[in-house]
């Protein structure tokens, strides 16, 4: 079974750009779910799917980032413009929670630098 | 809201000591807890995981958890750990459907062989 696909694993952007970074869950997998990790500290969820739509995304600051889901299977996550606090590693981790185990499987991330 | 609250951030031990961790979290409703362990260079992956029943579960690589719901606990432990076991620790907790699952700060394990 293919794991949680994510591009790319490295960014390095100067702060004021915009960056986006793609997911693509392990198939079947009807929930989706970002999260923010910086350095030192656990993972923060962004943004969960659940197919095309958004179950939850009060933590997601949305006057800058933006995540879609459209036709319910891989996804984008959008940072526009990037501040320098932003650098964090971007985790993307999906399960299937019909099967009542709501264990996550999570993507190797994508480590963004802001300068 | 919910929170989790690792109280070790750095746990150095030698081969074959005995190993526990620390988890906390506030909640106020059921929950699911979680162990999630991050070896060097590798993915996040599930270790154990409490919804119900037997407070004390197993999980993966002889490590074990023991909810106790009155101290809001969710402590791993394993009696012998290697050298192999060095990673990043890092406990979570969610609803009871599994939506909102919030991470501890994590621990790191060092195990000196």
């Amino acid at each position: 079974e293919a794991g949680v696909a994510q591009s790319p694993r490295y960014k390095i952007i100067e702060k004021r750009q915009s960056v986006a970074f793609w997911c693509n869950p392990i198939s079947g997998h009807a929930t989706l779910y970002w999260y923010q990790q910086i350095l030192g500290q656990g993972p923060k969820l962004l943004i969960q799917f659940q197919n095309n739509g958004v179950v939850d995304d009060s933590q997601l600051p949305k006057d800058r980032f933006s995540a879609e889901r459209l036709k319910g299977v891989d996804s984008t996550l959008k940072i526009q413009p990037a501040k320098l606090e932003d650098s964090a590693v971007y985790l993307c981790a999906s399960s299937d929670v019909q099967t009542g185990s709501y264990e996550q499987y999570f993507g190797p991330g994508t480590r963004l630098t802001v300068t | 809201a919910q929170s989790v609250s690792q109280h070790n951030h750095h746990v150095i031990l030698s081969e074959a000591a005995s190993l526990e961790l620390g988890c906390n979290y506030s909640y106020g409703g059921t929950v699911n807890l979680f162990w999630y362990v991050q070896y060097p260079g590798q993915h996040l992956q599930l270790l154990l995981k409490y919804f119900s029943g037997d407070p004390l579960v197993k999980g993966i690589k002889g490590f074990e958890a023991e909810f106790i719901k009155s101290k809001f606990s969710f402590n791993l432990r394993k009696p012998s750990v290697q050298w192999s076991d060095t990673a990043e620790y890092f406990c979570a907790v969610s609803d009871n459907a599994g939506n909102m699952l919030t991470f501890g700060g994590g621990t790191r394990l060092m195990v000196k062989p």
